[in-house]
C-alpha cells in the first residue's frame, strides 16, 4: 500500500519471550522510525535511523532494541515485556537529514499483546 | 515534546456535511503535515503545506495555515463514511526534520 511493509501484523507473546518486528522500505529513503501508539496517546517517537546511524533514542526501555543492517530494513527486537508495552508499532520511513520537508511514509503496523 | 495539538478530540457528523479540524503548535516551522489513520492501521499523508503558503487544495481536502497564530485548519468537504478515520498534524520540532505529531481528531461520519 504505501512502500513500507512491516512484519508480523499481529503479535502476541508473554513477558519472557524474545521476538523481533521487523519494517522493510522501497522507497530509497534514508531515515527510518519506529513508533509507538497507544490508546488515548500522543504518537511516541521512540527510534529514528538516518543513513543507518541511530540518531534518536527517545528515553526508550532497554528491553526494545532496534537494528538497522541497511537503509530499507529495520528491527524491534524484544524481550522480557510487561504488559503496559501492549500497543501498535508502526514503523515509518522518509528521505531523512537530506530532504527539507521529510512527509512519511507508514506501514501498516504490528498489534502487539503482552500477556 | 509534543508539538501540535489538534482541535477537537472528537467530531460526528452526517455524510454530506464539512469537517473542519484545527492544529495549534508552539515554535515556528518550515511546514506542516496533515495524516490520516484508518483503525488500527498505519498513517497516510495526506498534505503538506510549506511555512510561506496560506492555503492549499487536495480534492476535498482544504488547509490553511496561520503562522502569526501558529495554527492550521483541514477541512474535508461533502464528507463521506470513508473519511472516517483520525486526523493528525505534524509539525518538526526546533530544527529538527522529524515530525511531531499529535493526539489526532477522531472524525467519524454517519452514512
Amino acid at each position: 500500500e504505501t512502500g513500507v511493509t512491516q512484519t508480523p501484523r499481529h503479535l502476541v507473546m508473554g513477558m519472557t519471550n524474545k521476538k523481533s518486528l521487523k519494517c522493510e522500505q522501497h522507497l530509497g529513503h534514508n531515515a527510518m522510525y519506529w513508533y509507538k501508539q497507544s490508546a488515548k496517546k500522543p504518537l511516541e517517537l521512540m527510534f529514528v535511523y538516518n543513513f543507518k546511524e541511530q540518531t534518536e533514542n527517545n528515553s526508550v526501555p532497554s528491553r526494545f532494541s532496534p537494528e538497522c543492517p541497511n537503509s530499507s530494513h529495520l528491527f524491534l527486537h524484544l524481550h522480557t515485556l510487561q504488559p503496559e508495552d501492549s500497543a501498535l508499532y508502526l514503523c515509518a520511513s522518509s528521505q531523512g537529514s537530506g530532504g527539507v520537508y521529510n512527509e512519511q511514509f507508514f506501514g501498516p503496523g504490528t498489534r502487539l499483546t503482552v500477556l | 515534546s509534543q508539538q501540535g495539538e489538534e482541535d477537537p478530540q472528537a467530531l460526528s457528523i452526517q455524510e454530506g456535511e464539512n469537517a473542519t479540524m484545527n492544529c495549534s503548535y508552539k515554535t515556528s516551522i518550515n511546514n506542516l503535515q496533515w495524516y490520516r489513520q484508518n483503525s488500527g492501521r498505519g498513517l497516510v499523508h495526506l498534505i503538506l503545506i510549506r511555512s510561506n503558503e496560506r492555503e492549499k487544495h487536495s480534492g476535498r481536502l482544504r488547509v490553511t495555515l496561520d503562522t502569526s497564530k501558529k495554527s492550521s485548519s483541514l477541512l474535508i468537504t461533502a464528507s463521506r463514511a470513508a473519511d472516517t478515520a483520525s486526523y493528525f498534524c505534524a509539525t518538526p520540532t526546533g530544527g529538527s526534520y522529524i515530525p511531531t505529531f499529535g493526539r489526532g481528531t477522531s472524525l467519524i461520519v454517519h452514512p
